[in-house]
């Protein structure tokens, strides 16, 4: 186990809420990284935080927010559902520059 | 043009046989290169990195070309439990954000 953890493990939501998804990262790492997986597709990246700072970002809308708190966990906030946003979504946790080890995912389903 | 481009396969192998993925990234300044693992509904993980003097571990082994944009993984004596999904990343910057290929599916039968 790669002591990432991300909660909750399933989510089920209606299209135009709100979602705060969480993780924990693995002790001592300052970065973490989130990406979207949907159905038969690779992981992709979202946005990465390190030491509480956005550090790079991907092509997602201003609707996918984050956060990163002093001790190094953090949140994926995704404003105003859509159908789409329906995939695993992972974060990782790493020092910069190296291995980036993934948490077990939380799987959303936007009905 | 998707930045990492791999055969989503499937490929179905018996027990035993040698299989080989390709897959090619088109950012030539990238600086990394990894082969993930994922089994099905499970986070990804680190199979193994790449380097262009090519790396062995164990069954597998990894080869890059820089000048072609290609990566390969071989797998050598195929067990039942290497079935799983098997993903071409690239770093293009390092501890930066990695570029994951769409995956390649690997099915290993009896």
């Amino acid at each position: 186990e790669t002591g990432v953890t991300q909660s909750p493990t399933h989510l089920i939501k209606t299209r135009g809420q709100q979602v705060t998804l969480r993780c924990s990262s693995q002790s001592g790492h300052n970065t973490v990284s989130w990406y979207q997986q949907a159905l038969g597709q690779g992981p992709q990246f979202i946005f990465q935080y390190y030491r509480e700072e956005e550090n790079g970002r991907g092509n997602f809308p201003p609707r996918f927010s984050g956060l990163q708190f002093p001790n190094y966990s953090s949140e994926l906030n995704v404003n105003a559902l859509e159908l789409d946003d329906s995939a695993l979504y992972l974060c990782a946790s790493s020092f910069p520059g190296y291995e980036q080890y993934f948490g077990p995912g939380t799987r959303l389903t936007v009905t | 043009r998707k930045e990492v481009e791999q055969d989503p396969g499937p490929f179905n192998v018996p027990e035993g046989a040698t299989v080989a993925f390709n897959c090619t990234y088109s950012n030539s300044a990238s600086q990394s290169f990894f082969w993930y693992r994922q089994d099905c509904r499970k986070e990804p993980k680190l199979l193994m990195s790449v380097y262009s003097s090519g790396n062995e571990d164990g069954r597998f082994t990894a080869q890059l070309n820089r000048a072609s944009q290609y990566i390969s993984l071989l797998i050598r004596d195929s067990k039942l439990s290497d079935s799983a999904t098997y993903l071409c990343v690239v770093n293009p910057n390092s501890g930066y954000a990695l570029n994951f290929g769409k995956g390649t599916s690997l099915l290993v039968t009896p």
